[in-house]
């Protein structure tokens, strides 16, 4: 089944390092999404993006919804060892359904 | 605390045997959903209710079945369990139909693992 590219796999950074990942589609979606997922728990959503080009934040994370709307990027500044965790993009075509395509997740570690 | 509740959290199961996965919500949400997570492949939707009374299959729906029972209620049913259906299973809920509501509520999983 089709699933969003999402870049890249794994990080292991020192804390107060920003990090980047993003996320490439060969098709169109309407809304973009970022979750955390920690071990254990279901994925909770950090960041929804709904127009192209749109650029949000939540404290130290910040994502953007690609112009070509084919593609996001989450950006976390100042990391900490509470960002540890696996991140995950989503995006969706149809709000009516409001089915979301996950792409294979950043597992992202924090060395104090 | 309001959310969505999946029961169990643990099962195993013999090749062949049948179980149904249970979750309920108390959020009022219209949507809900059922996802199975493993290792480098995210998240892929198996079936949904876009709405109370209607079901829909998605990218995986082979060997699984829904009922959506009530508003609250979605369960996840395996008739004939198989090896390949080890999995995390995740179950969501959506407050819209129509707009910015993508805040997905998911529950906190069932780990199943088939022998």
């Amino acid at each position: 089944g089709q699933q969003l590219n999402q870049s890249p796999q794994s990080m292991f950074i020192q804390e107060g390092e920003d990090v980047s990942m993003n996320c490439t589609s060969s098709s169109i979606f309407n809304t973009w999404l970022w979750y955390k997922q920690e071990p254990g728990e279901g994925p909770v959503l950090l960041i929804a993006l709904y127009k192209a080009g749109e650029l949000t934040s939540n404290g130290r994370l910040t994502a953007q919804f690609g112009i070509t709307r084919k593609d996001s990027f989450l950006n976390i500044s100042a990391s900490i060892p509470s960002d540890v965790g696996i991140y995950f993009c989503a995006g969706s075509r149809s709000s009516n359904t409001g089915k979301l395509i996950f792409g294979q997740g950043t597992t992202l570690q924090v060395k104090p | 605390n309001a959310g969505v509740t999946q029961t169990p959290k643990f099962q195993v199961l013999k090749t062949g045997q049948s179980m149904t996965l249970q979750c309920a919500q108390d959020m009022n949400h219209n949507s809900m959903y059922w996802y199975r997570q493993d290792p480098g492949m995210g998240l892929r939707l198996i079936y949904y209710s876009a709405s109370e009374g209607t079901t829909d299959k998605g990218e995986v729906p082979n060997g699984y079945n829904v009922s959506r029972l009530n508003k609250r209620e979605f369960s996840l049913r395996l008739e004939s369990a198989a090896p390949s259906q080890t999995s995390v299973y995740f179950c969501a809920s959506r407050e819209g139909r129509t707009g910015p509501t993508y805040g997905y509520t998911f529950g906190s999983g069932t780990r199943l693992t088939v022998v």
